[in-house]
């Protein structure tokens, strides 16, 4: 069974708009950890963000915000007033403390931002 | 500059014909993975290793062997490579330990016909 989901494999925004690229995960642990990475046209992996399952305070950098929610097992990303620039593929990850050196990805989401 | 340095970062090749992959970090990590990428189904971890001499399978290690003789490096090899080993290749490394985030490499691009 997939342990994280991205049910989106792709969507299209205008310039300036809001969207938000969902991540669903499954773990039994109740100790575990939630990151997103961005991968641009370039290819490279970015690191954005970690969160761990005792800590549902949402977090905002800049235009970027995250919602995690254990109650439906979702860690959301919203980017507030899109740019050509954060055109790219965006996987969500779990990580288990029982199984704590593997990382689980999701399938990614690809965010085309329309100029 | 903390880095993760993978060679050679694109590779066409042919089948049966055994290849390397370096990978090689210098930020003292002790937990180094491989994984590859292909269209719809997102990274995948093929090898981790958690410090020298220590190696474990990820969720598809089939047709890959690693070694890990030093801390920085971390070797990826193809004995017999074949056509459905063709993808986007990613090493990373971080600190061991629960929760810390992984750095990848540029990532190495093998074609296998």
């Amino acid at each position: 069974a997939q342990k994280v989901t991205q049910a989106q494999t792709e969507i299209s925004v205008v310039e300036k708009e809001d969207v938000t690229l969902d991540c669903v995960y499954e773990t039994r642990d109740t100790t575990y950890y939630l990151f997103w990475y961005k991968q641009p046209p370039s290819g490279e992996l970015v690191f954005l963000i970690r969160r761990n399952s005792f800590d549902e305070q949402n977090e905002i950098s800049g235009r970027y915000s995250w919602n995690f929610q254990k109650s439906t097992s979702s860690f959301n990303f919203t980017i507030t007033a899109s740019q050509v620039v954060d055109s790219a593929v965006y996987f969500c990850a779990l990580s288990e403390a029982g199984t704590g050196n593997q990382f689980y990805f999701g399938t990614g989401t690809s965010l085309t931002v329309i100029p | 500059e903390a880095q993760v340095t993978q060679n050679p970062r694109y590779l066409i090749t042919v089948t049966g014909k055994k290849l390397t992959v370096t990978c090689s970090q210098n930020m003292n990590h002790e937990y180094m993975s491989w994984y590859r990428q292909d269209p719809g189904l997102g990274l995948r971890q093929i090898y981790y290793s958690m410090n020298v001499e220590v190696t474990d399978k990820g969720d598809v290690p089939e047709g890959y062997k690693v070694s890990r003789k030093e801390k920085r490096n971390f070797p990826l090899i193809l004995e017999s490579p074949s056509p459905n080993q063709t993808s986007l290749y990613f090493c990373a490394s971080r600190v061991l330990g629960n929760g810390y985030e992984q750095y990848f490499g540029p990532g190495t691009r093998l074609t296998v016909t």
